[in-house]
């Protein structure tokens, strides 16, 4: 199993400024994964973080937008920019561990006003 | 990319009652099918899973199938109970790499 913090649990900010959000594995993975979750809907793929390599994005999903950093092999960062009320939703980072289930983050919960 | 489909979207039943939701995926490459519950306010958790060299997998109250050629799988969970009133989530993978979410079912199970 994993556990996994993220920092910070919730945060509101204003239009236009940016947020970046922490994730913290208790031990060593490959990858990590960030999602959105807007109000109400599924999880969506934002990009994968791999540890010495530029994260790899999904379609609709651009760096200028969401710069990822992946210093370690324990730590990834998530940056939301140029914040608008469409970004408001939960963002969660995940991983995998052995080849097994995935593991989920608690979520960061953000509200742009 | 991999297309996940899940239906229904919102599905109401007695407790006591079977439950069952659908997924299709379109790449045939997926091999990893995962189930999610998620409560509300809380992370996703993994309640079942099945892998392609398998067509059905049970766990107590909760099954999963799996038909390859039609790329389809199914949750079933039988003699519901309040607790189990969640919204659930199936996804598909290639090797664990990245995982495509259907879009949810919100299952109530009414007393």
């Amino acid at each position: 199993s994993a556990v996994i913090s993220q920092k910070p649990s919730r945060d509101i900010c204003q239009r236009g400024t940016s947020l970046t959000i922490q994730c913290q594995v208790d031990s060593q993975v490959t990858m990590m994964f960030w999602y959105r979750q807007q109000p109400g809907q599924s999880l969506t793929l934002i990009a994968t973080a791999n540890q010495g390599s530029e994260a790899t994005y999904e379609s609709g999903f651009v760096i200028d937008k969401f710069p990822i950093s992946r210093p370690n092999l324990t730590f990834s960062t998530l940056t939301v920019s140029n914040l608008s009320p469409e970004d408001s939703s939960i963002y969660l980072c995940s991983v995998n561990i052995g080849a097994d289930e995935q593991y989920f983050g608690p979520g960061t919960r953000l509200t742009v006003t | 990319g991999e297309n996940v489909e899940q239906h229904p979207s919102t599905l109401s039943v007695q407790e006591g009652d079977s439950a069952v939701i659908k997924c299709t995926y379109s790449d045939s490459a997926s091999n990893y099918f995962p189930w999610y519950k998620q409560e509300l306010g809380k992370r996703p958790q993994l309640i079942i899973d099945i892998r392609s060299n398998v067509g059905e997998k049970k766990d107590q109250r909760i099954a999963v199938t799996l038909n390859k050629t039609a790329k389809h799988f199914s949750l079933h969970i039988t003699e519901t109970q309040p607790e189990d009133s969640a919204v659930y989530f199936c996804a598909a993978s290639y090797n664990f790499n990245k995982f495509y979410f259907g879009s949810g079912t919100k299952l109530n199970v009414k007393p």
